[in-house]
């Protein structure tokens, strides 16, 4: 069966620091891979999608970005975190063969930028 | 554009009642819309999805949701309200020919006993 992991669960961050959140999918081979940033009241807000090793589509313009180094694996970073960007961080993965077909959602990572 | 919405943030129901919560979207094309739910700090877990075929679509513990196509609806019902169904509730609509979903702002549903 298929399994998606997050981390770290928790995370609290001075203003300015970097940052690089983890996520890595389990039994499936070329998944299309999501990151949500999920703030109070605002519903899930799309950052980043893959639909492939080194394929990255950004949908907001912001100080993230999001790479994806191997098949199953995506990561999100930041040179410089923003008061702005503490949230819930949410990575989905779904089949690569569209949207018909649900995602499935990691446990999440909270961010507090102080 | 594709958009959804969701009316009402928060909704109160008793124990036993009957839930209603609303979406409405927007598309152009035939959307495929999901119903998602999230209990606190946690991720999102599929309820039920419409894409093709039977306008009436049943999912877990209970729930259904009635594609509209006229009004543009797609609501997610229960007819007995259970303690274990406080959580929130999103709507997602995305089509054929793109990777994305667009997600509504959610609704939390509280049940009172």
């Amino acid at each position: 069966s298929q399994t998606i992991h997050q981390w770290p669960a928790t995370l609290v961050q001075p203003v300015g620091s970097p940052l690089s959140l983890e996520c890595t999918v389990e039994g499936t081979s070329n998944p299309n891979l999501y990151w949500y940033r999920q703030a109070a009241g605002r519903g899930l807000q799309l950052l980043f999608y893959s639909v492939g090793i080194g394929q990255i589509s950004s949908e907001v313009p912001q100080n993230l970005s999001a790479s994806r180094p191997q098949d199953r694996q995506f990561i999100l970073s930041s040179k410089k975190l923003l008061l702005s960007d503490s949230g819930f961080y949410l990575c989905a993965w779904n089949t690569g063969t569209g949207v018909r077909h649900e995602q499935f959602f990691g446990p999440g990572t909270r961010l507090t930028v102080l | 554009a594709q958009s959804v919405t969701q009316l009402g943030s928060h909704v109160s129901v008793s124990e036993g009642a009957l839930v209603l919560l609303r979406c409405n979207y927007s598309s152009s094309v035939p959307p495929y819309l999901f119903w998602y739910v999230q209990y606190p700090n946690q991720g999102l877990q599929l309820l039920l999805k419409y894409t093709t075929g039977a306008t009436l679509v049943k999912g877990i513990n209970g729930f259904e949701a009635e594609f509209k196509k006229s009004e543009t609806s797609f609501h997610l019902t229960k007819p007995s309200a259970h303690m274990s169904d406080a959580a929130e509730y999103f709507c997602a609509v995305s089509h054929s020919g793109t990777y994305k979903y667009i997600f509504g702002t959610g609704t939390r549903l509280k049940v009172l006993a």
